[in-house]
């Protein structure tokens, strides 16, 4: 069966630190992978998804950074932290076609920026 | 495009009383719709999926959800709420056109009393 991995759990980082979130997928082959924020009390804003190694689309300008090293590794990076980006990150897979809304959550990284 | 609409920010009842969370959606084409729930800290879990077979869908912990097109509609619901459904709950369209990106609704959040 399926699975993701997403890490760390929490962490909290001071401004102008660099960020690195990892989500991996075990159990299939060429998922479409994404990011998600969720900022206290709202609903999920699209960070960046792909659809391929090396493929990346962002969806919303800021200092964050996506990268797929490897067919199931999806990584969040940021160069320098802003108060802004605290919130709750969460990565996620899905296979496509008529089920691309069928997606498949981490349990989520809680990052709070001081 | 597509859209989705959920009515309710927050609905809230009693454990052991009916649940109706509604969702409306806007879509071009036959829609796949999807529902997910949210627990506090944690990733997202899908309850059900609708992809144009029986239009009264049954998802897990008793939940269900009838698409209605004439309606445009997906509204879900339980008979009986227990504690343990108090979560964020999202209403979801899967994306047309060759987009790679569900249309996720902006949640409800239920709150059960007991």
């Amino acid at each position: 069966s399926q699975t993701i991995h997403q890490w760390p759990a929490t962490l909290v980082q001071p401004v102008g630190s660099p960020l690195s979130l990892e989500c991996t997928v075990e159990g299939t082959s060429n998922p479409n992978l994404y990011w998600y924020r969720q900022a206290a009390g709202r609903g999920l804003q699209l960070l960046f998804y792909s659809v391929g190694i090396g493929q990346i689309s962002s969806e919303v300008p800021q200092n964050l950074s996506a990268s797929r090293p490897q067919d199931r590794q999806f990584i969040l990076s940021s160069k320098k932290l802003l108060l802004s980006d605290s919130g709750f990150y969460l990565c996620a897979w899905g296979g496509g076609g008529p089920n691309t809304g069928e997606l498949f959550f981490g349990e989520g990284s809680r990052l709070t920026v001081l | 495009a597509q859209s989705v609409t959920q009515l309710d920010s927050h609905v809230s009842v009693s454990e052991g009383t009916p649940v109706l969370l509604r969702c409306n959606y806007s879509s071009s084409y036959s829609p796949s719709l999807f529902w997910y729930v949210q627990h506090p800290n944690k990733g997202l879990q899908l309850l059900l999926k609708y992809t144009s077979a029986a239009t009264l869908v049954k998802g897990i912990n008793g939940f269900e959800a009838e698409f209605k097109k004439s309606e445009t509609s997906f509204h879900l619901t339980k008979p009986s709420a227990h504690m343990s459904d108090a979560a964020e709950y999202f209403c979801v369209v899967s994306p047309s056109g060759g987009s790679y990106i569900p249309t996720f609704g902006r949640g409800t959040s239920l709150i059960v009393h007991p």
